[in-house]
């Protein structure tokens, strides 16, 4: 069972444009949500994170949206280079400190 | 952010033998630490959890006397892949706990049991 459903699988956006990942969860006790950014043949690693209580984050070009109603999220990535051609997962955090990831997103950003 | 390393990056090993993975908080001290197994194109499945000076606790479905986990300190933790076999050729990650929530990726070994 995917406890965050992660959309869409993969995108494809021209450099400059502004690929959105949307997430959704359903456990109420998530009470933190990071998003992290993977090369091929590497680790993830952390980009920026949001807490329920915050509507949007901003760090750098990375963007967060939250609707804590909606137990949705979102990431947008503002003028996207190629250089942020990667699979971008979101996750949330409960108690226990276990993360529950999303099942990724392919971004291609074509030159 | 925090560093994490993992030695080797790769390694290939004939079915049967064992395979030690480390995991290493370089500049910062994690009780926490976790592994993770990642197939390609597909998300990351949380395997086991360590605890620092602690058994570790392992997710459903993972068989913990094939994948042996030590935290022996406040930096390192290691992971033994025990009799491997073709099927266990995957990507293993690992991270640390840096804060309450907030973990900290290794680069993650590449396992290829021929």
């Amino acid at each position: 069972q995917q406890q965050v459903k992660q959309s869409p699988q993969s995108l494809i956006v021209q450099k400059g444009g502004i690929p959105i990942i949307n997430c959704a969860y359903e456990n109420t006790a998530f009470d933190y949500f990071p998003w992290y950014q993977q090369f091929p043949g590497k680790g993830p690693a952390l980009l920026i994170a949001i807490r329920p209580d915050v509507s949007e984050k901003k760090e750098g070009r990375f963007t967060i949206s939250f609707n804590k109603s909606a137990k949705q999220f979102s990431l947008h990535i503002m003028d996207s280079q190629p250089g942020d051609s990667a699979t971008y997962f979101c996750a949330a955090v409960a108690a226990g400190n276990k993360l529950t990831f999303g099942g990724g997103t392919r971004v291609l950003v074509k030159p | 952010g925090a560093v994490v390393s993992q030695h080797p990056s790769r390694v290939i090993c004939k079915s049967g033998t064992s395979v030690k993975i480390e995991c290493r908080s370089l500049d910062f001290q994690a009780t926490t630490m976790f592994w993770y197994r990642q197939f390609p194109k597909q998300s990351l499945m949380l395997m086991a959890t360590s605890n620092e000076g602690s058994k570790a606790t392992y997710e459903q479905g993972v068989e913990k006397d094939k994948f042996l986990i030590n935290h022996a300190s406040l930096t390192l933790s290691t992971l033994t892949v025990t009799s491997a076999h073709p099927e266990d050729s995957s990507f293993y990650i690992c991270s640390a706990l840096w804060s309450k929530e907030t973990q900290y990726f290794g680069p993650g070994t590449r396992l290829l049991v021929l």
